[in-house]
């Protein structure tokens, strides 16, 4: 079966650290990638997708990622992050025609 | 562009009761998803519809959950009896359409309807 897998379930950085939040998923095929994001008190809205061409996409808020087809990978990554990046990221892949979701990891920036 | 509405934003029932959630999908979008998603854990699709038709509900527990979307635009989700696992935060999302050009894939989330069944 398809899954997704996030690495860390919680990620705590100071401000200005750089952020790196892995995503693995198992699924043979060809596959959309998105990374979603979930604010305190706010709805899951969309960071950033692939569906192809390049592997590195650009997201808001100054967040990448980047698909590596041979490790099965879409890590999500941002140079600086601030206080205000606090909120929980989820990774989910598009095996098919279902939206598979990773865990989500728990991002929390110290001021 | 108004977003995807859900009521009621907070429900607290006791086993064995029954819950029904509401959603009302971005306007022109033709696909609406239910999603579970329990503490701790990432989204889980309960149910897609595609205009009124049912594209996927294998992970729907039938025994007790159904939904339906009458006219291709509001959707209900409706738990009866409900148990103590039910309780999660239930996500209604929607896209202009789940297959076909990939921009139009993207999901759209409502600000989801947390239960506690006690």
């Amino acid at each position: 079966a398809q899954s997704v897998s996030q690495h860390n379930h919680h990620v705590i950085l100071s401000e200005a650290a750089s952020l790196e939040l892995g995503c693995n998923y198992s699924y043979g095929g060809t596959v959309n990638l998105f990374w979603y994001v979930q604010y305190p008190g706010q709805h899951l809205q969309l960071l950033l997708k692939y569906f192809s061409g390049d592997p590195l996409v650009k997201g808001i808020k100054g967040f990448e990622a980047e698909f590596i087809k041979s490790k099965f990978s879409f890590n999500l990554r941002k140079p600086s992050v601030q206080w205000s990046d606090t909120a929980e990221y989820f990774c989910a892949v598009n095996a098919g025609y279902q939206l598979i979701w990773g865990a989500g990891t728990k991002l929390i920036i110290k001021p | 562009e108004a977003g995807v509405a859900q009521s009621p934003r907070y429900k607290i029932i006791e086993k064995r009761q029954s819950v029904a959630f509401w959603c009302n999908p971005i306007s022109g979008h033709a696909t609406l998803y239910w999603y579970q998603q329990i503490l701790g854990q990432g989204p889980k699709l309960l149910i897609q519809f595609q205009n009124n038709g049912v594209v996927d509900d294998s992970q729907l527990p039938k025994d007790r959950f159904s939904a339906e979307r009458l006219k291709g635009v509001d959707s209900t989700l409706k738990i009866q009896p409900a148990k103590l696992e039910d309780s999660a935060v239930y996500l209604c999302a929607s896209s202009l359409d789940w297959q076909g050009p990939s921009t139009i894939y993207e999901q759209y989330f409502g600000p989801g309807t947390r239960l506690t069944v006690t």
